[in-house]
């Protein structure tokens, strides 16, 4: 089956860019996605890409979609301890079906 | 900034009960979801839901859950008999198409 791995923890100094890998598996995925995670909170749409783009940007964050390793990274710009929380890549093959990864628990030092 | 709304927040049962987890979708979309995540995993799908009627389910989805949209705005989860590895929070999604989706802050469920 589908399957969506990243990294499990990053730690970032506040001010610097933090960068979340992702990996998928289903090359068939229309929309890829990345949702925030705060403790104790649901899952909050950061930002998604359409398959036929590389890049999309957005205020501080920026995805970078690297269709043929099937590669996707979402990158912060000054990163702030506000930022601190688990971020989750999601694809989304034929169906309605969400594959999400394990998510990356970033931490934001001050 | 519509959004997704879900009660109760936490919801404690005991074994064997039934419970009915609610989600009010966003108004003017047409496809929900609800998924689930056990503290320490993966966010896992269970059902999505479109035009009155279940378009794909899991295998964890058996015959102890079931999915309802009982009037025009809220839809529900309901699991028959709950056992101890149903604890877990879950999140009711809805979308408008095949782009955004958009998440409610979930029901943490503890099955004791």
């Amino acid at each position: 089956g589908e399957d969506v791995e990243q990294s499990l923890f990053l730690s970032v100094r506040e001010g610097d860019s933090s960068v979340i890998n992702c990996t998928y598996t289903d090359s068939s995925s229309t929309y890829l996605y990345w949702y925030k995670q705060e403790p104790g909170a649901g899952l909050q749409l950061l930002t998604y890409i359409f398959s036929n783009m590389d890049m999309k940007q957005d205020q501080r964050l920026t995805v970078l979609l690297n269709k043929k390793d099937k590669h996707l990274s979402l990158r912060i710009a000054d990163t702030q301890t506000g930022d601190s929380a688990i971020y989750f890549c999601a694809e989304r093959p034929t169906g309605n079906q969400f594959y999400f990864g394990t998510g990356t628990s970033l931490t934001v030092i001050p | 900034e519509p959004e997704v709304t879900q009660t109760p927040s936490h919801q404690v049962t005991q074994m064997g009960q039934e419970v009915i987890l609610r989600c009010v979708p966003i108004s003017n979309h047409l496809y929900f979801y609800w998924y689930r995540q056990i503290l320490g995993q993966k966010v896992e799908f269970l059902v999505s839901f479109y035009n009155n009627e279940i378009s794909e389910k899991s295998e964890i989805f058996d015959d102890q859950f079931s999915v309802e949209r009982p009037d025009g705005s809220n839809f529900t989860l309901k699991i028959r008999s709950t056992k101890l590895e149903d604890s877990a929070m879950y999140f009711c999604a809805s979308s408008e198409g095949a782009g955004e989706a958009f998440f409610g802050q979930g029901t943490r469920l503890t099955v004791v």
